[in-house]
């Protein structure tokens, strides 16, 4: 089955410092990703969605500049926190859908990026 | 747009017991629908989906799920539940390309 592999698994860093998470589809080609964050005990939040070789589409309240995101293959997206402060800690998903998938297709998740920020 | 919505945050279950977690859809039409499971600290892992057809639709670790468009309603269900079911479970509606949205989600606790 489609296999979506994200890394790291688990980061802790210093206030200021910028990190990036890499959603990679091992198995298809994934001309979209999803980025979520989940804070504990909450759904899923998505914060926007990532188009290969073009620009990501941000979800109201999501700071572009904060959370950059590039997709520069079909099988690689990157969100990149900027200058991370303790309130951007939280748990990061990426997913993406199956190839040629439409609204009937489920999406397939990585295992997530713990992100703790001292 | 549609929304989902999760009937209860926790559930509390014995070992062997039937498991129910519920999920309402708000939609003008009938959307697609999923449900995912979470272990704790990974990603969302999918149980099962309806899209077309029978309504009654059957996922991996022995879940279920009835679609009822008459009930707008998407209920999770397991005869008899194990302890490694203990879980966060999130149901999930799609209706276009880019846009599933999840409910609060369910935590399953299973009592020995």
């Amino acid at each position: 089955g489609a296999v979506v592999s994200q890394h790291p698994s688990r980061v802790i860093c210093k206030s200021g410092t910028s990190v990036k998470i890499e959603c990679r589809s091992l198995d298809f080609q994934a001309t979209t990703m999803f980025w979520y964050r989940q804070f504990p005990k909450k759904s899923l939040m998505l914060m926007a969605t990532s188009n290969e070789g073009s620009k990501a589409t941000y979800e109201q309240g999501v700071e572009k500049d904060k959370f950059l995101i590039n997709h520069a293959s079909l099988t690689l997206s990157t969100l990149t926190v900027t200058s991370a402060h303790p309130e951007d800690s939280s748990f990061y998903i990426c997913s993406a859908r199956d190839p040629g998938g439409g609204p009937n297709q489920p999406q397939h998740f990585g295992d997530g990026t713990r992100l703790s920020i001292l | 747009a549609q929304s989902v919505t999760q009937l209860g945050s926790h559930v509390s279950v014995s070992e062997g017991a039937l498991v129910l977690l519920r999920c309402n859809y708000s939609s003008s039409v009938p959307p697609y629908l999923f449900w995912y499971v979470q272990y704790p600290n990974q990603g969302l892992q999918l149980l099962l989906k309806y899209t077309t057809g029978a309504t009654l639709v059957k996922g991996i670790n022995g879940f279920e799920a009835e679609f009822k468009k008459s009930e707008t309603s998407f209920h999770l269900t397991k005869p008899s539940a194990h302890m490694s079911d203990a879980a966060e479970y999130f149901c999930a509606v799609s209706k276009t390309n880019n846009d599933m949205r999840f409910g609060a989600g369910t935590r399953l606790t299973v009592k020995p």
